[in-house]
């Protein structure tokens, strides 16, 4: 059974630094293009980042620079490594597994861990 | 960047009700086009995929269609777990992978 399980989340103050993790089970990460997924309390979604199987790697011009997307493959693990937190990066954040069949869609999402940037 | 527009907004229906929600790229985006339905404290779940797709295990009271620019989300017969938020969102032309702004159903 697919599982992704993030963890990581909590309250930081602007300018300070955060690292999200997702743990999954049931395949392999490394195999699949993953992303992280946010959501802003009340509000829509947004993509922040993807990792392709091939390494490479893409950001949202709002977090470009100061996110970093990575991967252990020991550990079955993405993360996301956020630095210089701002208040608008408050949000739920979920990891999701990438699929192409057709089209590029998100088949497995994680619970959401939430990121409260305040002073 | 493709800008993904989605309405109504919020809409109110009644248990076995048709509701339709549409989605409208800012350009062509083929049939590269997929619809999630979230409800309150939970991560989006996957419905509808290249445009037409049901997912598996979705109920076929789902439906989605259209390309290019202008697609359609249907539920042939609201059911009470049907009250949620829906989003679609394009990968045509990635990174980066947009979202509609969400349409919210709720109870009438």
């Amino acid at each position: 059974e697919v599982q992704l399980v993030e963890s990581g989340g909590g309250l930081v103050q602007p300018g300070e630094s955060l690292r999200l993790s997702c743990a999954a089970s049931g395949f392999t990460v490394s195999t699949y293009y993953m992303n992280w997924v946010r959501q802003a309390p009340g509000k829509g979604l947004e993509w922040v980042s993807i990792l392709y199987s091939g390494g490479s790697t893409y950001y949202a011009d709002s977090v470009k620079g100061r996110f970093t997307i990575s991967r252990d493959s020991s550990k079955n693990t993405l993360y996301l490594q956020m630095n210089s937190l701002r208040a608008e990066d408050t949000a739920f954040y979920y990891c999701a597994r990438g699929l192409t069949y057709s089209s590029s869609y998100f088949d497995y999402w994680g619970q959401g861990t939430l990121v409260t940037v305040s002073s | 960047d493709i800008q993904m527009t989605q309405s109504p907004s919020s809409l109110s229906a009644s248990v076995g009700d048709r509701v339709t929600i549409t989605c409208r790229a800012s350009q062509s985006i083929s049939s590269y086009l997929n619809w999630y339905q979230q409800k309150p404290g939970k991560a989006p779940n996957l419905l509808i995929f290249a445009a037409s797709s049901l997912q598996s295990g979705v109920p076929s009271r789902f439906s989605g269609s259209g390309s290019g620019t202008v697609f359609t989300l249907t539920i042939s017969s609201l059911q009470p777990e049907d009250f949620a938020t829906y989003y679609c969102q394009q990968s045509y032309s990635t990174p980066p992978l947009t979202f509609g702004g969400g349409t919210k159903v709720e109870i009438k």
